[in-house]
């Protein structure tokens, strides 16, 4: 049984361009979040998402930042017009109802040039 | 809102020793759940332990238990017998049992160094 897949496990961008990442979550689970970590940082809720919908959006950042969980494929998180302070490991976990413990996937670390 | 403050940034402990790591957090919530995880430089974020707040026991995973003070919120993890393998950052997370808003909020971590 496939944990919860995070891809690409790196990802490097220039200022200005855009970054996708992308999370599959365990067999049956169809409740997605995303964290951010910064270096020597805990991580920081960003979303809840469950399947076409986005519960809790009180961590994302106003501009730039969106997300979603379609009903067919895996969940997106999108930065538009990344900055050098986007760098960070983004991790997306998933559970299988909400009040179940959340597993954890094994992170995106985005750089930016 | 909750906090979760994790007082100790670095510990350290011998090899088959017991150490302690400590971890408070501020909630007017009288029911949620509490979680230990741990990150190793792989980066993975591994689940260790749960504790749910309305149980009074103080749960326990192998050779890792938990001290719960609910009164003094206070959710302390103890790793006995250490081993190398357990170095690594340890995370405390808190979540509320309220529907909508699941979301976990993470101490800053403490980094274990276990020496041989």
């Amino acid at each position: 049984n496939a944990g919860v897949m995070q891809n690409p496990r790196h990802l490097v961008r220039r200022r200005g361009q855009e970054a996708r990442l992308r999370c599959s979550p365990m067999k049956g689970h169809s409740h997605v979040y995303w964290y951010r970590q910064l270096p020597e940082e805990g991580l920081k809720f960003m979303v809840y998402l469950q399947k076409e919908n986005i519960i809790d959006e009180s961590g994302m950042p106003k501009e730039r930042f969106s997300a979603e969980f379609p009903k067919e494929g895996p969940s997106i998180l999108r930065i538009q017009q990344v900055v050098r302070g986007d760098s960070a490991a983004y991790f997306c976990a998933s559970s299988l109802q909400s009040n179940q413990p959340q597993h954890f996937g094994d992170g995106t670390r985005l750089s930016i040039l | 809102a909750q906090t979760v403050t994790q007082s100790q940034p670095e510990m350290s402990v011998q090899e088959a020793e017991t150490v302690t790591l400590s971890c408070t957090y501020d909630t007017s919530e009288s029911d949620y759940y509490l979680f230990w995880y741990k990150q190793p430089p792989s980066r993975q974020m591994i689940l260790v332990i749960r504790q749910e707040a309305y149980k009074q026991q103080n749960a326990t995973e192998n050779r890792f238990s938990v001290n719960f003070q609910k009164a003094a919120k206070s959710f302390s993890l103890k790793i006995s017998d250490s081993q190398l393998g357990d170095a690594a950052m340890y995370f405390c997370a808190y979540r509320t049992s309220q529907g909508g808003s699941e979301k976990l909020v993470f101490g800053k971590g403490t980094k274990l160094t276990v020496n041989p």
